[in-house]
């Protein structure tokens, strides 16, 4: 498969546990986003890398979600001590460089209960 | 700052008929606008994309025409089917090299 692989497909955790998602872009693409969506709206930029460089934040992001792409591959996104508000489908997306349309990942839903 | 608005909310055709849906940018930097369709449960897809340089682009019963200088682009699904009906998000790329999205559009193509 050469698509963008999203790993789990469901969490269900409580308030105020830690959860790790991953994300695995098509191998030859150098950019890496992640994105929030609720229900009824788009995507919500989060973060996103070029390589394994963090290149911006969205200001949006409290300092409980950490991301990283230790090795410029894959990614994971950290979000800790979580809230009920954190609940949302968490899509990683990638593409080759800007300019290009992203392809995104099956996602990853998150519910805080 | 960034910002795409996306027009109308839900939109209801024939099927057969022609569904327009209208997005407009904040940033006039703004270069590459694509558009994505997203069915129940599944993720964004990529249907067609234009880039500033460009006044419109057509693939088969899609096309996306764009007018920088009022800063909105739309896309036009002609001889709508049933499997066009989805959610469907217009988004630009500012600055920052990142997309920004539109809310969305749910467009239900009725038989």
């Amino acid at each position: 498969d050469t698509g963008v692989s999203q790993d789990p497909r469901h969490k269900i955790t409580k308030r105020g546990q830690n959860v790790t998602f991953r994300c695995d872009p098509i191998s030859e693409h150098n950019r890496l986003y992640w994105y929030r969506q609720t229900l009824g709206q788009g995507p919500e930029f989060l973060t996103y890398f070029q390589n394994e460089a963090q290149l911006e934040k969205s200001r949006l992001l409290s300092d409980r979600f950490s991301a990283e792409r230790p090795k410029g591959s894959f990614s994971t996104l950290e979000i800790q001590r979580t809230e009920q508000g954190d609940s949302a489908m968490y899509l990683c997306a990638s593409s080759p460089s800007h300019l290009y349309g992203y392809t995104f990942g099956s996602g990853t839903r998150l519910t805080v209960v | 700052g960034e910002n795409v608005e996306q027009h109308p909310s839900t939109l209801s055709v024939q099927e057969g008929d022609s569904a327009v849906i209208k997005c407009t940018y904040s940033d006039s930097a703004s270069n590459y606008f694509p558009w994505y369709k997203q069915e129940l449960g599944k993720r964004p897809q990529l249907i067609i994309d234009i880039r500033s340089n460009v006044g419109e682009k057509k693939d088969q019963r899609i096309a996306v025409t764009l007018n920088k200088t009022a800063k909105h682009f739309s896309l036009h699904i002609t001889e709508t089917q049933p499997e066009d009906s989805a959610v469907y998000f217009c988004a630009a790329e500012f600055r920052n090299e990142k997309l920004t999205f539109g809310t969305g559009t749910r467009l239900t193509i009725i038989p």
